[in-house]
Formats: C-alpha cells, structure tokens, sequence
C-alpha cells in the first residue's frame, strides 16, 4: 500500500535556526497534508497541498509539494521554543484503496534555547 | 460546532484482560471515523476505519476489533490484552479533507 517516508526521524535546533524535514513517496500522491502533534497532544492538520510544485506559507512556515508529487518537505525559518513537537506528513489514498489517511513516521523537534 | 469525545484518558491494564475505548463525536451527521495507535515515540498506524453504521475496515491483523453501533459512536475492543497493545489510542472523525483528532487514550498493558 501507499507509504509515506520521514527524514529525519529527530531534529534539534538551535532557537532562532532554520530547518527542514521531508516526506517522499515511491508512488505519485493526489495530495499531501501536514500535522502537528505537541508533546502529550494529538495530532493537529496545518495544511493540506494537491498541486505539483505547490508552495503554501504559514508565518514562518513554508509547505512544498514536489513537482513529480512524490515528496514535500516543511522548511520553518527562526526556529522558536513553541515549535517543539512532533511534525507528520499524511496522504489520503486513492478512492479504490479505501478511505484512509496514511502519515509518515513523523520528525521529532527538539529546540534548545 | 464539531467535538470528539474519547475516554478514559489514562489506562492501565493487565495482560489478559478485556479492553473497551469509546469514541463519540456530537455536531456532525455519518462521519467517518477512525483509530490510530501511536507506540511511544512514533509514527501513527492506522488500525480501523469506518464509513458508516456496521462498516468496519481493519487495516492490520491483531488483538484488537472495532464496532460502530451508532452514527457517531466507534468503539475499540480487545478480549484479552497483550503487552504489545500498549500505546496512545487516537480516534478520529474526518471534516472534509481534514482528521480531527480525539485527545487520545495512554494505554499501559501490564
């Protein structure tokens, strides 16, 4: 079935640093979502992007969809202490594989102050 | 507006027993719903999934079953308990395109 890969697995950032974490997939995707889950939360959708080559901002947030739409990535710029959590990538899977949402093993922040 | 409701919060259980984890969404009619089970530091697995009354679709063989008898209502069941069931259970409801997720359920199993 369709599978989603996360690189890095983990994180740590100097606070005020740049960084950036990535999803690929081996087969095309029809969309690509991410979420954010804070420690001891539950996941929380941020974004959700369908087009190739896509690119969405959130403050200091930026979502990039590949344009073979097999890989996105989340670049977060001036890394602060409220960005620590864990950060999945997800994708729905075509109709005939049913209606589910797969997510990527996810990277886990770390931000030292 | 939509909520989901998932109890208990903390869990803690002995191997071999039974286990029963509720899942109630109010505001929204049909949703579909989910579990996923997160082990400590990982990803999130899709466990089931549901599109209506009955319907349920497992996506991985295990101790676990799942049941909806109700339009908003999706319970996660196991006869007997196992070390390996261990985790944080989260149920879901689907919004469109979005997951909304329940505050999920910490199960200890030992």
């Amino acid at each position: 079935g369709q599978q989603v890969m996360q690189i890095p697995q983990y994180q740590h950032v100097q606070e005020g640093e740049d960084f950036t974490t990535y999803c690929n997939s081996s087969t095309t995707l029809s969309n690509i979502q991410w979420y954010k889950q804070r420690p001891g939360g539950h996941p929380v959708f941020l974004i959700q992007l369908v087009k190739s080559g896509e690119v969405k901002k959130q403050k200091r947030l930026t979502f990039q969809f590949g344009e073979a739409k097999k890989n996105s990535s989340l670049h977060i710029t001036a890394t602060q202490t409220t960005d620590v959590g864990t950060y999945f990538c997800a994708s729905w899977a075509i109709k005939a594989a049913g209606n589910k949402l797969t997510f990527g093993g996810g990277t886990r922040v770390l931000v030292k102050p | 507006s939509q909520t989901i409701h998932q109890w208990p919060a903390t869990l803690v259980q002995p191997v071999g027993s039974p286990l029963s984890l509720e899942c109630t969404v109010e505001g929204t009619s049909n949703p579909n719903l989910y579990w996923y089970r997160q082990a400590a530091g990982r990803g999130l697995q899709l466990l089931f999934y549901s599109v209506g009354i009955g319907q349920i679709s497992s996506e991985v063989p295990q101790n676990l079953s799942a049941s909806r008898p109700q339009d908003r209502q999706f319970i996660l069941s196991s006869k007997k308990l196992l070390l390996s069931d261990s985790g944080f259970y989260l149920c879901a409801w689907r919004g469109g395109e979005k997951l909304f997720f329940g505050s999920g359920t910490q199960l200890s199993v030992l």
